[in-house]
C-alpha cells in the first residue's frame, strides 16, 4: 500500500512563526501536492511538484513556500504564520503525468495560528 | 473554467438501500475519474477509480461514467451507517494537467 506520511497531526504555532510542514512518500511517486481544506471550501491546491526542484503554483499559493529536494519529501513553509491560515493541510502524491492517476493522501495536519 | 460539481446534500439513505452519488464535469475532454470517502476529521481515502465509459463495480460500489452526458456516478448498494462520509468527486479536467480537480463533496448519512 501507498504510505503518504505527514510530521505532525496537530500543531499549534503563533502568528509570525515560520511553520514547516513535512510530507513523505515511500512509493517512489514523481507528483506531490499541499492542499488545505476548510469548511465548506472543499479542497484547495496551494503548491505542487512533478519532479525533483520542480514546483508550481496551485490555486492560493500567497503566505506559503515549498520545498522538494528529494523525490519522496515536499515541505511546505508558512513563512510568517496568521490567523487566516489555520486548517487541515493534507499532503498527496500520485505516479505518473498528465493527472490521470489518482492521488493518495496523508493523515492531515490540524494546523492553529494563534 | 473547468469545474466539477457535486450537489453537497446531505444525502439520507435508511440502512441496507442503495445511495446515490453523482458528479457533472464541464470538460469534454476529461478522461480519469475519481470517488474519495472522506469521514469527519480525517483525511480522504480513494474507494473507486474509473477511465472508460460504463460500470466499474468494486464490492458494494459501483462507478459509473457517461462521457456524452458528462457525469460520473458513484452506487452504494446495501448502505450501512459506517458509510456515512462526504464523498468527493475528482476528475481530469483539460489536457495536460497533472492534478485532477475536486468537487467540495456530498454529505451521505445512512440511518439505522
Amino acid at each position: 500500500d501507498v504510505k503518504v506520511t505527514q510530521s505532525s497531526r496537530y500543531l499549534v504555532k503563533r502568528t509570525g512563526e515560520k511553520v514547516f510542514l513535512e510530507c513523505v512518500q515511500d512509493m517512489d511517486h514523481e507528483n506531490m501536492f499541499w492542499y488545505r481544506q476548510d469548511p465548506g471550501l472543499g479542497l484547495r491546491l496551494i503548491y505542487f511538484s512533478y519532479d525533483v526542484k520542480m514546483k508550481e503554483k496551485g490555486d492560493i499559493p500567497e503566505g506559503y513556500s515549498v520545498s522538494r529536494e528529494k523525490k519522496e519529501r515536499f515541505s511546505l513553509i508558512l513563512e510568517s504564520a496568521s490567523t487566516n491560515q489555520t486548517s487541515m493541510y493534507l499532503c498527496a502524491s500520485s505516479w505518473g503525468t498528465g493527472g490521470e492517476r489518482p492521488q493518495h493522501f496523508g493523515d492531515g495536519t490540524r494546523l492553529s495560528i494563534l | 473554467q473547468k469545474e466539477v460539481e457535486q450537489n453537497s446534500g446531505p444525502l439520507s439513505v435508511p440502512e441496507g438501500a442503495i445511495a446515490s452519488l453523482n458528479c457533472t464535469y464541464s470538460d469534454r475532454g476529461s478522461q480519469s475519474f475519481f470517488w474519495y470517502r472522506q469521514y469527519s476529521g480525517k483525511s480522504p481515502e480513494l474507494i473507486m477509480f474509473i477511465y472508460s465509459n460504463g460500470d466499474k463495480e468494486d464490492g458494494r460500489f459501483t462507478a459509473q461514467l457517461n462521457k456524452a452526458s458528462q457525469y460520473v456516478s458513484l452506487l452504494i448498494r446495501d448502505s450501512q451507517p459506517s458509510d456515512s462520509a462526504t464523498y468527493l468527486c475528482a476528475g481530469r479536467v483539460g489536457g495536460g494537467s497533472y492534478i485532477p480537480t475536486f468537487g467540495r463533496g456530498t454529505s451521505l448519512i445512512v440511518h439505522p
